[in-house]
């Protein structure tokens, strides 16, 4: 099956520090990539889409200077953490979406749990 | 725009019992549903998904669910629970195929088993 993963899977960052959470689609090329945040408790929430070789798309409130996407190639996406603060901790996911058009599954990672002290 | 309402925020149940999991959505236009399952500090597995057909959809670990136009609904089920069925459960919904297609995710519901 398609596998998806993430790295790393925890990171404890201090206040004003960046870091960089990577998504990797391991036997499939993901035209799409997708990432999410989610609270403890809570639902996941969209952060924003990413297509290969073009700029993401980032939901209504999600601040795009602070959490830079870079969707260089068809099996990789990142996802910055631009000068962190403790509100910034929480579990991100990411997702991917094979190129086929018919295909509307997406596959998940197994997320990173960020803490920022 | 679609959204999704997951009724029951936690349901209980004792082992070997029959569970049913709620799940409303809206939505204009046709849509396509899935269940996820998501166990302690894990990302999302796919349950089982809704795209057209038959209305009864079957999925892993013995869950299947029903897909009802009329009520909006999307109910999970499964006959008998176990132990390690203990998880977060997430309905959701997308529009259709295309890159651009998001899904979105329901709040979420916390399946528990009691012994």
């Amino acid at each position: 099956g398609a596998v998806v993963s993430q790295h790393p899977s925890r990171v404890i960052c201090k206040s004003g520090t960046s870091v960089k959470i990577e998504c990797r689609s391991l036997d499939f090329q993901a035209t799409t990539m997708f990432w999410y945040r989610q609270f403890p408790k809570q639902s996941l929430m969209l952060m924003a889409t990413s297509n290969e070789g073009s700029k993401a798309t980032y939901e209504q409130g999600v601040e795009k200077d602070k959490f830079l996407i870079n969707h260089a190639s068809l099996t990789l996406s990142t996802l910055t953490v631009t000068s962190a603060h403790p509100e910034d901790s929480s579990f991100y996911i990411c997702s991917a979406r094979p190129g086929r058009a018919l295909l509307l599954e997406q596959y998940f990672g197994p997320g990173t749990r960020l803490t920022v002290t | 725009a679609q959204s999704v309402t997951q009724l029951d925020s936690q349901v209980p149940v004792f082992e070997e019992a029959p569970v049913e999991l709620r799940c409303n959505y809206s939505s204009s236009v046709s849509v396509y549903l899935f269940w996820y399952v998501q166990y302690p500090n894990q990302g999302l597995q796919l349950l089982l998904k809704y795209l057209s057909g038959s209305t009864l959809v079957k999925g892993i670990n013995g869950f299947e669910a029903e897909f009802n136009k009329s009520q909006t609904s999307f109910h999970l089920r499964k006959p008998s629970v176990h132990i390690s069925d203990t998880a977060e459960y997430f309905c959701a919904v997308t529009l259709g195929p295309g890159s651009a297609s998001k899904i979105i995710f329901g709040s979420g519901t916390r399946l528990s088993i009691r012994p």
